[in-house]
């Protein structure tokens, strides 16, 4: 059972619009900078964004927001090489640990 | 850009120990926290621990406290991960991340490529 929460999978077309949610606690996202995590068929995780910030490199059609213990990923203009596992993280106060979300498997239609 | 390479993953006998490096370079490794990331076959992301930037505190998974202990040597630009009484659950590919400040509790933006370790008779 994981600290936040992901949905199992999620699915989009091509220009879609699509959001991606990681519940948490006021331990964790609602006390923390998230950390969103991108996993193409398990290679080596890349980070596409980290609190508000943008990595050089990661295309501007995706972004971060937070809401009380919810935060999610939005990618704007689905594209096919979007297609990934995504992870959230975070850290956890009262567990005094980081936390990650189970994934969301992103599949583009 | 920066990068960041582990080595010392290979295939150990279960209580047996590993060394784990993360050789780090093109940025200032001794202002950031850096994190030891696992993840099993088949499975999701597991932190293991985290370090600050100083290694003055350390941070630890249960699934680990006690077996495992990270370091880093700030002159030589390396994290490390010993890990002892290696058990079959411990076995998953190895990544070191590292953080965007000081902070233990900041995301990551940059990762390694991995190391495996395999725990098996």
């Amino acid at each position: 059972q994981s600290a936040l929460t992901q949905e199992a999978s999620v699915s989009g077309t091509v220009g879609q619009k699509v959001t991606l949610s990681c519940t948490g606690d006021s331990n964790n996202i609602g006390s923390y900078a998230v950390g969103w995590y991108q996993q193409i068929s398990h290679g080596a995780p890349k980070t596409v964004m980290f609190g508000n910030s943008l990595p050089s490199g990661i295309p501007d059609r995706f972004s971060a927001s937070k809401s009380g213990t919810t935060a999610s990923l939005t990618i704007s203009g689905l594209q096919p090489e979007d297609e990934a596992d995504y992870y959230c993280s975070t850290w956890d106060y009262s567990l005094s640990a980081q936390v990650f979300g189970g994934g969301t498997k992103l599949t583009v239609l | 850009e920066v990068q960041l390479l582990e080595s010392g993953g290979g295939l150990v006998l279960p209580g047996g120990s590993l060394r784990l490096s993360c050789a780090a370079s093109r940025f200032t490794f001794s202002n950031y926290a850096m994190t030891w990331v696992r993840q099993a076959p088949g499975k999701g992301l597991e932190w293991v621990s985290t370090i600050t930037d100083s290694g003055g505190s350390t941070y630890y998974a249960d699934s680990v406290k006690g077996r495992f202990t990270i370091s880093r040597d700030n002159s030589k630009n390396t994290l490390y991960l010993q890990m002892n009484s290696l058990r079959a659950e411990d076995t998953a590919v190895y990544y070191c991340a590292k953080g965007t400040g000081t902070l233990r509790s900041l995301p990551f933006d940059y990762w390694g490529q991995g190391t495996l370790v395999t725990v098996s008779s």
